[in-house]
Order: structure tokens, then C-alpha cells, then sequence
């Protein structure tokens, strides 16, 4: 069964600096997400991108935060500088067909910023 | 500000129990519906989605009252691997939505032999 896949599983980083999480989203899919987890706390959307372009982005999604599909296959997360409150676990996300359409989740990139 | 509230639990049940968890949703405008599960330090993963006349998988069987902005997730004899933390997860629906999902924060559900 097709998978999305995030890289790195884990990442410690210091405050202020940049990060870049990654992933691939399954390969006929069309739209991606970035979501976020703080710990014990509730899944929370970021972004939405399709098309090439961001669709959508919540108040979280901040001028320290970018995305990017630098070719056919990877879907990125960039962190521009990192702060304490950063540290969350964030879920990348596929679907097919967009609104009401299942969307497929990665294992996550549990970030830690120290 | 567009919610969705659940009881957070965690309910603790025998093996076998039927158990049951409820989500209420603040966005009228709402299409799309569904119970997700997440295990400890895992990600979402889509248990089903849940429809306006009702839905059944299995063990599994979802409602929504659209006009209470109420959804039920059932679970009949529950078994050990039910054991997880079940999300109730709403799309955010308005104007061109590309289907951004609004989750609630979870309820836990432990099942003991």
C-alpha cells in the first residue's frame, strides 16, 4: 500500500536556527498538507498547497515558515528560525481530490527546539 | 472560531464493552466528516468517514445529526487493540476549502483484558 514518508524521524535543533522537514507524498496524490502536534496537545493545520501554490495557511503558518515542492516528488517544510514553541511532532499529509477526501498521513518529524 | 469538542476520557473499558464517543462541531457549513485514530506518538490514521444516513464498518458504526452538529462513533466488542486515542475530525469548509481539517483533541480509550 503507497505511503506518504517524512524525513528526518527525529530532529534537535537550536533556537534560531533553520530547519527543512521533508516529505514524499504518495506519488498520484495532488494535494499536500503540513499539520502540527504539540505534545498532549490537539493535531493542528498549517498549510494547504496544490497547484504549486499555497492554498491555504492557518495564523500559526507565520512569515518564519515556508513550503516548497522542489521537484515531481518532495514537499518541504521550511523553518526559518526556530523558537522554543516550535517544538512540536508535524504531520505531512496527502489526499487525491482535496476537500472530503481521505487524507493520508506521514509518521511525522518530532522537531525539538533547544 | 471554528471548534470541534470531545470528551477527552479516558474511558476505561473490559474487553468485549461497546463503548461509545461524542463530538460536537461548531461550523455549519461543514461537508466532510471523519474518525480518525492515533496510537501513542503516531501518526492519524483514517478510521472511517461518516456520512449523513449513518455508516457501519465492522465493529465500527458512525452517525451525524447535522443539525445538532453531533457526531457518534460506536465501537461493539471492543477488543485490546481498540486501545488508541480516537480523533473526531472535521473539514473547515468555506468557499474553496481544499479540505483543511479541523481536529478535535481526542478521546482515550483503554481496553483491559
Amino acid at each position: 500500500e503507497p505511503e506518504v514518508t517524512q524525513t528526518p524521524s527525529h530532529q534537535v535543533t537550536q533556537m534560531g536556527q533553520e530547519v527543512i522537514l521533508r516529505c514524499v507524498p504518495i506519488s498520484n496524490h495532488l494535494y499536500f498538507y503540513w499539520y502540527r502536534q504539540i505534545l498532549g496537545q490537539k493535531v493542528e493545520f498549517l498549510v494547504s498547497f496544490y497547484n504549486n501554490e499555497i492554498s491555504e495557511k492557518s495564523e500559526i503558518f507565520d512569515d518564519q515558515f515556508s513550503v516548497e515542492r522542489p521537484d515531481g516528488s518532495n514537499f518541504t517544510l521550511k523553518i526559518r528560525s526556530t523558537k522554543l514553541e516550535d517544538s512540536a511532532m508535524y504531520f505531512c499529509a496527502s489526499s487525491d481530490q482535496g476537500a472530503a477526501e481521505t487524507q493520508y498521513f506521514g509518521p511525522g518529524t518530532r522537531l525539538l527546539v533547544l | 472560531r471554528k471548534e470541534v469538542e470531545q470528551d477527552p476520557g479516558p474511558f476505561n473499558v473490559p474487553e468485549g464493552a461497546t463503548v461509545a464517543f461524542n463530538c460536537t462541531y461548531s461550523n455549519s457549513a461543514s461537508q466532510s466528516f471523519f474518525w480518525y485514530r492515533q496510537d501513542c506518538r503516531k501518526e492519524p490514521k483514517l478510521l472511517m468517514s461518516v456520512y449523513s444516513s449513518g455508516n457501519e464498518d465492522g465493529r465500527f458504526t458512525a452517525q451525524l445529526n447535522r443539525a445538532s452538529q453531533y457526531i457518534s462513533l460506536l465501537i461493539r466488542d471492543s477488543k485490546l487493540s481498540d486501545s488508541a486515542t480516537y480523533l473526531c475530525v472535521v473539514d473547515m469548509n468555506y468557499g474553496g476549502s481544499q479540505g483543511n481539517l479541523i481536529f478535535g483533541k481526542g478521546t482515550k480509550l483503554s481496553v483491559k483484558p
